[in-house]
């Protein structure tokens, strides 16, 4: 079985703090995901990554930059944080096209 | 453009079916369905591919109409484990990977 693991179930954070989101997979697989997750607005991507050090900008990437070093790692970086990026953050993988995407438990951040 | 997803959401009581519809106004090469229970990551159910024939998992089937883009999905006799948000994420081209997400549909299953 794929395991998504992101760093962090909950986070608290004060507004223009620098955050990383940490997500790691155990597949080997070549494309990972950042979404974000609002009530009322379903899943939203915010960057995706399809190789080490290559990435794509999704609909939302105002705010977020993301870091691949590593294939088995995706990290999402907020740069400064403000309270309108309260939400729940989850990373996916997936191995090739139309295949399941493979969600990490996802981590709720609060910007105070 | 965003799929549409509908209803919004439904109540039942266990045992009674539901349809939920998503919609989008691009063609597609495959719909994804997905269950979201509170406080856990969604998980995949099924794909449907263009071309490809009705999928089933035990009580939970979907169908995918490709000239009318649009994916309905069965839930016949639920149960109470059925509850949660229910997504679909559309596909619009192979080699795209992304998937464009509807808002969810919440179904809530009553004894």
């Amino acid at each position: 079985d794929v395991k998504v693991t992101q760093s962090s179930r909950y986070l608290v954070k004060r507004t223009g703090e620098k955050v990383f989101l940490e997500c790691v997979q155990d597949m080997d697989h070549e494309n990972m995901f950042w979404y974000r997750q609002d009530p009322g607005l379903g899943l939203r991507l915010i960057y995706f990554s399809y190789d080490v050090k290559m990435k794509e900008k999704g609909d939302i990437p105002e705010g977020y930059s993301v870091s691949r070093e590593k294939k088995e790692r995706f990290s999402l970086i907020l740069e400064s944080a403000s309270t309108n990026q309260t939400s729940m953050y989850l990373c996916a993988s997936i191995d090739s096209p139309s295949q399941p995407q493979h969600f990490g438990d996802g981590t709720r951040l609060s910007i105070l | 453009q965003q799929p549409v997803q509908s209803p919004q959401a439904v109540i039942l009581r266990e045992g009674e079916d539901a349809v939920i519809n998503c919609s989008s106004s691009k063609a597609l090469y495959s719909v994804h369905w997905y269950r979201q229970k509170h406080g856990e990551a969604p998980v995949f159910l099924m794909i449907l591919l263009k071309g490809g024939e009705q999928k089933g998992h035990e009580k939970i089937s979907a169908s995918f109409n490709e000239k009318k883009q649009q994916s309905s999905l069965y839930l016949t006799a639920s149960q109470l484990s059925y509850s949660g948000t229910y997504f679909c994420g559309t596909e619009e081209g192979y080699s795209n990977y992304q998937l464009i997400w509807g808002a969810g549909t919440k179904l809530i299953i009553k004894p």
